[in-house]
């Protein structure tokens, strides 16, 4: 039973353009989502992260937002460079509860110059 | 400041070796994480200590799969016998603490299993 999905394997977005990844969710009991970038041959690298207090968090050209009704959070990159094209993965946890992520399966973006 | 260092980089070995992973987190953060990333997934937690302690091992394949933190720093995974479905991606993941500091990821050990 996948808790977190990404439902777009790929994206492919033009540079400059506003890049969309999108995830969902299953368990209500999560109160903490991050996104992480994972470049080839290195681990992933935190991006950015929402808590479920909130539905909208900002950090430069990268923007989260939550919706919980819909259990659904989505990445805006805007603009979209070369240097983002990476793997892209959405993550969610129970903070309380000790803070293990639960991953969805990746959203590879590739932006084209 | 110093990132994970994972080692080694890349193993491969037969099924039905066994094999061993080594970890040492960030200086000072308490808890440690060890994820498996098949090829087209992600990452899916194995396990995670707090100190030298097991907070939780529930997705452990506790059979042939085993690991420890003895003094509260470095940590190994080891497998033993590998099978086929082991070959993924080992990762190695840090943080402050368990309740609220965000995960920081070493570079991975990449396993393939003949």
């Amino acid at each position: 039973d996948q808790q977190v999905k990404q439902n777009s394997p790929s994206l492919s977005v033009q540079e400059g353009r506003i890049s969309i990844l999108n995830c969902d969710y299953t368990n209500s009991m999560f109160d903490y989502f991050l996104w992480y970038k994972k470049y080839p041959a290195e681990g992933p690298t935190f991006l950015i992260s929402i808590s479920s207090i909130k539905d909208k968090n900002e950090d430069g050209r990268f923007t989260v937002f939550l919706n919980k009704s819909a259990k659904h959070l989505s990445l805006h990159i805007v603009p979209s460079q070369p240097g983002d094209s990476a793997v892209y993965f959405c993550a969610a946890s129970v903070r309380w509860a000790g803070n293990m992520l639960t991953f969805g399966g990746g959203t590879r973006l590739m932006v084209k110059p | 400041e110093a990132g994970v260092a994972q080692s080694p980089r890349y193993k491969i070995i037969e099924k039905r070796q066994s094999v061993a992973f080594w970890c040492n987190p960030i200086s000072g953060h308490a808890t440690l994480y060890w994820y498996q990333q098949i090829l087209g997934q992600g990452p899916k937690l194995l396990i995670q200590f707090q100190n030298n302690g097991v907070v939780d091992d529930s997705q452990l394949p506790k059979d042939r799969f085993s690991a420890e933190r003895l003094k509260g720093v470095d940590s190994t995974l080891k497998i033993q016998p590998a099978k086929l479905e082991d070959s993924a991606v080992y990762l190695c993941a840090s943080s402050i603490d368990r309740l609220t500091d965000t995960q920081y990821f070493g570079p991975g050990t990449r396993l393939t299993v003949l």
